[in-house]
């Protein structure tokens, strides 16, 4: 199993630009999550999906929207973005009907510059 | 609402112990988790409490008290790739985790 993966690792961005951010898990978890990483801070819930057809907002979703047509695909796109969005990006799932109750497996991360 | 403190940077010496406390305030609680996430990479997990206890697991050992919104890791027989960030984080009553800002642990030889 390949895990949870997520393309690219490094992206530059100018401001105004779109971009989406791919994710994509092997493990067939229903449970899909983004979140950003700044320093200084805890990891902040952008967006979150509990199944295929069903997303929902988290902590910080304004300039994120997401989509999930499938369990294994959950990507986030950025519709314009700006300097505030300069971070790092984790896309995490989980089963909560594991015996790990809500264990997150994490993606590797892409670390965006939007300048 | 919600607020998780841990400190923001511990020092131990290889070999020894060291305790990262985490305390939290929350209206809702389903269990905290650890996570350790070496410099560059993604968060792996750790632990998970639920109820009030230690947890053992080889060196690494998790502790949570409900009553007095306390979590620590204890992190025995200390190496140099245990050099870290350990993140706390909380999971609400929508089952969504809270996150700590996280103790950098720096191990000296």
């Amino acid at each position: 199993n390949a895990g949870v993966t997520q393309t690219p690792k490094f992206q530059v961005l100018k401001t105004g630009q779109s971009m989406t951010l791919l994710c994509a898990q092997d493990m067939n978890h229903e449970y899909m999550s983004w979140y950003r990483q700044d320093p200084g801070m805890g990891l902040r819930l952008i967006h979150y999906s509990v199944g295929a057809g069903i997303t929902d907002q988290g902590e910080v979703p304004n300039g994120y929207n997401v989509s999930r047509s499938n369990t294994e695909d959950f990507p986030l796109k950025l519709e314009s973005a700006a300097p505030s969005q300069t971070s790092v990006y984790f896309c995490a799932s989980s089963q909560p009907t594991t015996g790990k109750a809500y264990e997150q497996y994490f993606g590797p991360g892409t670390r965006l510059t939007v300048t | 609402g919600q607020n998780i403190d841990q400190p923001t940077e511990m020092t131990a010496t290889e070999g020894a112990i060291v305790q990262i406390n985490c305390t939290y305030q929350t209206s809702g609680f389903n269990g905290l988790f650890w996570y350790q996430q070496h410099a560059g990479e993604a968060p792996t997990f750790l632990s998970y409490n639920v109820l009030d206890g230690l947890e053992e697991k080889g060196r690494f050992s998790s502790f949570l008290s409900r009553s007095k919104g306390y979590s620590y890791l204890l992190l025995k027989e200390l190496q140099m790739k245990d050099s870290a960030s350990y993140l706390c984080a909380l999971m609400d009553s929508n089952y969504q985790l809270i996150w700590g800002a996280g103790t950098k642990l720096i191990i000296k030889p």
